[in-house]
């Protein structure tokens, strides 16, 4: 059975710090894997995802992963958060076919 | 392209009624899933549409149900409501033909039972 684990429940940086949120997941297969922002009252936005080929992904409001088959793992990092970074962090694993499987979130505080 | 939207975005229900919310998806997307976010559960799948079929269905009771039309909206119903259900219910909407790869959210539909 697929599962993802987030075992960050909260994480709090400071602006302009750097930022790692983890993820490790469990597939069978070749995973597809996901992250997503969600802010409050809102849905899910897609930063990044990874399908196959260069393992370090660029996404969206300067987040990057990188995928460690190794390691089980699809950590979210940037370099400077911002104040409006702010929000609720899914990691998601999925296949071509099937039922996707989401994390139970990392909810990021950012201190001015 | 418009994205998805869900109506209505916020709804208050009593023990024992039931309750219809709708989704549209980004035009051109066949597959609408469904999912229930709380506080203890997280985002779980409720189930999946494609081309007004089900295609995959998750772990909930058959109080839960859906369906999806000609135009590829979506409309999911809950009956009997029981204060458990209370939760944002999300809207996803995907253009391929297999699978999940990529999912585009709406914002959600707050539903409150009392």
């Amino acid at each position: 059975a697929q599962s993802v684990t987030q075992p960050d429940i909260h994480i709090t940086v400071s602006e302009g710090a750097s930022l790692e949120l983890r993820c490790n997941y469990s597939y069978g297969a070749t995973p597809y894997l996901f992250w997503y922002v969600q802010s409050p009252g809102q849905g899910l936005q897609l930063l990044l995802k990874y399908f196959s080929g260069d393992t370090l992904v660029q996404g969206i409001k300067g987040f990057e992963a990188e995928f460690k088959r190794s390691q089980s793992s699809f950590n979210l990092r940037k370099p400077s958060v911002h104040w409006s970074d702010a929000a609720e962090y899914f990691c998601a694993v999925g296949g071509e076919v099937g039922i996707p499987t989401f994390g139970r979130g990392t909810s990021l505080i950012v201190h001015p | 392209k418009a994205g998805v939207t869900q109506t209505p975005r916020y709804l208050i229900k009593t023990r024992g009624q039931q309750v219809t919310l709708s989704c549209s998806p980004i035009s051109g997307h066949r597959s609408v899933s469904w999912y229930q976010q709380t506080p203890g559960q997280g985002l779980q799948f409720l189930f999946e549409y494609f081309s007004e079929t089900q295609r995959n269905k998750g772990n909930f009771p058959g109080r839960f149900s859906g369906r999806q039309f000609s135009n590829s909206r979506s409309e999911m119903n809950v009956s009997t409501l029981e204060l458990g259900d209370s939760a944002l219910y999300l809207c996803a909407s995907s253009s391929r033909d297999r699978g999940f790869n990529e999912q585009f959210f709406g914002p959600g539909t707050r539903l409150t039972v009392l």
